[in-house]
């Protein structure tokens, strides 16, 4: 099947930083990618839908200037946690369909 | 987009039939019916989908009443592997946002 790969798998960065996430689909191309954050014992949440050269939607509630999406490629959407604090330590997953809907592996971003 | 409800845990015990059941009483007609399973600290995986009927791939079976409010995942002989959450998720095909519920956690045991 598809396969969506997600780089760092792992990441810890200080209060204050900025980290990128980078989402790739590796035998398809993706025009609309998602991105989703779980907390612990939690269910996914849909944080937005990045759109290939155009703006990402953001859900409800999610700050889009603290959660940058660029998606400049068919295959290539990333994620940027700007001025991350240690609230914004998750899991944060993304997501791309080719009919059924393929996510990559995670990563997992602890702030300090 | 359609809410589903699944029991939040079930319990099991090696080479016995699991069966989960979802319901989506608002299912519309274009919405298909997906499952996925999440082990811890990895990415959801593809279980099966189907519209209606039945559906049975190599590893489970998805059974769909006529009017689509609900569906059952089927799986059989599970085993300790088998321990991971359980997402049944409706929307339609395309490229539309799939948005998850609670989930139902699954425990196998020895």
């Amino acid at each position: 099947g598809a396969v969506v790969s997600q780089h760092p798998s792992w990441v810890i960065c200080k209060s204050g930083t900025s980290v990128k996430i980078e989402c790739r689909s590796l035998d398809f191309q993706a025009t609309t990618m998602f991105w989703y954050r779980q907390f612990p014992k939690q269910s996914l949440m849909l944080m937005a839908t990045s759109n290939e050269g155009s703006k990402a939607t953001y859900e409800q509630g999610v700050e889009k200037d603290k959660f940058l999406i660029n998606h400049a490629s068919l295959t290539l959407s990333t994620l940027t946690v700007t001025s991350a604090h240690p609230e914004d330590s998750s899991f944060y997953i993304c997501s791309a369909r080719q009919g059924e809907a393929f996510f990559g592996q995670g990563t997992r971003l602890t702030v300090v | 987009l359609a809410k589903t409800t699944q029991p939040i845990s079930m319990d099991s015990y090696e080479g016995q039939e699991v069966n989960i059941t979802c319901s989506h009483n608002n299912i519309a007609t274009n919405d298909y019916i997906t499952w996925y399973q999440q082990f811890p600290s990895q990415g959801p995986r593809f279980i099966i989908q189907g519209y209606k009927t039945k559906v049975t791939n190599e590893v489970a079976s998805l059974f769909i009443p006529a009017d689509r409010k609900s569906s059952t995942l089927s799986l059989p002989r599970v085993s300790l592997s088998d321990t991971a959450v359980y997402y049944c998720l409706v929307g339609a095909g395309g490229y539309n946002k799939l948005i998850f519920g609670a989930g139902t956690r699954l425990a196998v045991h020895p």
